[in-house]
């Protein structure tokens, strides 16, 4: 069974540092390419950073580039998200989602974590 | 930056069909995905590539998309598919950036 386990999320002052973290198991973590999403407090869904399966592509959100750094260490089937200069419009929960392969083709966020809140505030 | 746009809301009878658009320009040209959100849980890929469905995932669901509209269609509603719906593509032409489209609140009335 697939399974995204976020952690890490907490209560951070602004300008403050946070590391999110994600562990996966279920299926060859190495092979697929991850992502991860935020979701304000009644708000919609916002797509924050994807990382290749090797890490070689990255990619942000412009709201969070400069600040955010994706990172995954497939050894331990992890990935990550430094979040860096916190904001309080950073507040959300936060999803790690796995990228849905088809005969080789990114096609959707096929499993998603449970999610992990931070909240920025003073 | 790309747009998607959806209606806040739709409300439809049980047993009734429910449709949830999705505008974008020339949004045919693209893949669209969608995702099904009930309170308090993670989001749920229900129709993938416009109008392919995920295992487990019910007939009723189905996507089409054309022109400036994609479109998730829920038939025979039910009480349980009272969700926030979410569509979702992949703009390949900014930064290959992931798009969401606002949601939209499907009440069951």
């Amino acid at each position: 069974e697939v399974q995204l386990v976020e952690s890490g999320g907490g209560l951070v002052q602004p300008g403050g540092s946070l590391r999110l973290s994600c562990a996966a198991s279920g299926f060859t973590f190495s092979s697929y390419s991850m992502n991860w999403v935020r979701q304000a407090p009644g708000k919609g869904l916002e797509w924050v950073s994807y990382i290749s399966s090797s890490s070689s592509t990255i990619y942000y959100a412009d709201s969070v580039k400069g600040r955010f750094t994706i990172s995954r260490d497939n050894a331990k089937n992890s990935l990550y998200l430094q979040m860096n200069s916190l904001r309080a419009e950073d507040t959300a929960v936060y999803y790690c989602a796995r990228d849905q392969r088809i005969f080789g083709v990114v096609t959707g966020f096929d499993y998603w974590g449970q999610g992990t809140l931070v909240t920025v505030s003073s | 930056s790309y747009v998607l746009t959806q209606p806040p809301s739709v409300s439809v009878a049980p047993g009734q069909t429910a449709r949830i658009t999705c505008g974008g320009n020339n949004i045919g040209s693209k893949s669209v995905h969608w995702y099904q959100q009930k309170p308090g849980q993670a989001p749920v890929l229900v129709v993938y590539d416009d109008s392919d469905r995920p295992s487990g995932i019910p007939e009723r669901f189905s996507g089409s998309n054309s022109g400036n509209t994609a479109t998730l269609t829920i038939s025979r509603v039910e009480a349980g598919d009272e969700a926030d719906y979410y569509c979702q593509v992949w703009d390949s032409s900014s930064d290959h950036r992931r798009v969401f489209g606002g949601g939209t609140k499907l009440t069951v009335l």
